[in-house]
C-alpha cells in the first residue's frame, strides 16, 4: 500500500539559515502533495499545493519541489525565524477513490 | 469570521461513557472530516462526509458514530466501544471531496480518566 514517509526526528537550525524538510512516498506518484503547518495543540493550516506536473511552487519564504523520479518533496523555508518553528506536515491522496493521507510530520525548532 | 469550531476545547470522560464531539464549518464546504491525533503517529481518519446524510467509514471507525444531518454540522460520538479513546480529534472541511484542501478546527482534547 501507498505510505507516505516524514523524518521523526526534529530538525534544528539556526535563525536565518535555511530549512529543508522531506516528504518521500512509495509505489505511484500522487496527483499533487499538500504541506500543512501544526503548532502544538491546535489544528494543521494548509501552506501549500504542488502538483505532478510542476516542478516547483513558492510562496514568500516557503519553497516546496517535487520530484516524481526520487519519489520525493521537499519544502524549503528561506530566512527562517523563531517563529517558524512548529510541525510541518504532508499530506498525498494515493488515488482518486482514496483520501488524502498525512505523514508524521517534522518538527522544525529554529533558535537564535 | 468564516472558519470551522470545535467544542469543547478539553473534555473528560469516564469509562463506559459515550460523548459527543461538536464541529460546525460556515465555510460553505460539502465535504467533513474527523481526524484522531496521537503523539508520532499523525493523523488518522476515522469518518468523513462528502455531502449531507451521507458519511464513510475511515481507517479507525470502530468504536466511533457520526451523523451528516447539516451540511455545517459533522459531530462525532466516542462510545464505549472505543478502546483507548483518550486521543487530540481534529475536524476538518474542504470543498468538496476532490477539491480536497483541508481547513481544520482547534481541536478537542478527550480524556478517559
Amino acid at each position: 500500500s501507498q505510505k507516505i514517509e516524514q523524518n521523526s526526528e526534529a530538525l534544528n537550525i539556526q535563525e536565518g539559515k535555511t530549512a529543508t524538510l522531506t516528504c518521500n512516498y512509495t509505489n505511484y506518484s500522487p496527483a499533487y502533495l499538500q504541506w500543512y503547518r501544526q503548532d502544538p495543540g491546535r489544528g494543521p493550516v494548509f501552506l501549500l499545493l504542488i502538483r505532478e506536473n510542476e516542478k516547483e511552487k513558492r510562496k514568500e519564504r516557503l519553497k516546496v519541489t517535487f520530484d516524481t523520479t526520487l519519489k520525493q518533496s521537499l519544502f524549503h523555508i528561506t530566512a527562517s525565524q523563531p517563529a517558524d518553528s512548529a510541525t510541518y506536515l504532508c499530506a498525498q491522496r494515493p488515488g482518486t477513490a482514496s483520501k488524502l493521507t498525512f505523514g508524521t510530520g517534522t518538527r522544525l525548532q529554529v533558535t537564535l | 469570521d468564516g472558519g470551522i469550531t470545535q467544542s469543547p476545547k478539553y473534555l473528560f470522560r469516564k469509562e463506559g461513557q459515550n460523548v459527543t464531539l461538536s464541529c460546525e464549518q460556515n465555510l460553505n464546504h460539502d465535504a467533513m472530516y474527523w481526524y484522531r491525533q496521537d503523539p508520532g503517529q499523525g493523523l488518522r481518519l476515522i469518518y468523513y462526509s462528502q455531502i449531507v446524510n451521507d458519511f464513510q467509514k475511515g481507517d479507525i471507525a470502530e468504536g466511533y458514530s457520526v451523523s451528516r444531518e447539516k451540511k455545517e454540522s459533522f459531530p462525532l460520538t466516542v462510545t464505549s466501544a472505543q478502546k483507548n479513546p483518550t486521543a487530540f480529534y481534529l475536524c476538518a472541511s474542504s470543498i468538496t471531496s476532490y477539491k480536497d484542501t483541508q481547513y481544520f478546527g482547534p481541536g478537542t482534547r478527550l480524556t478517559v480518566l
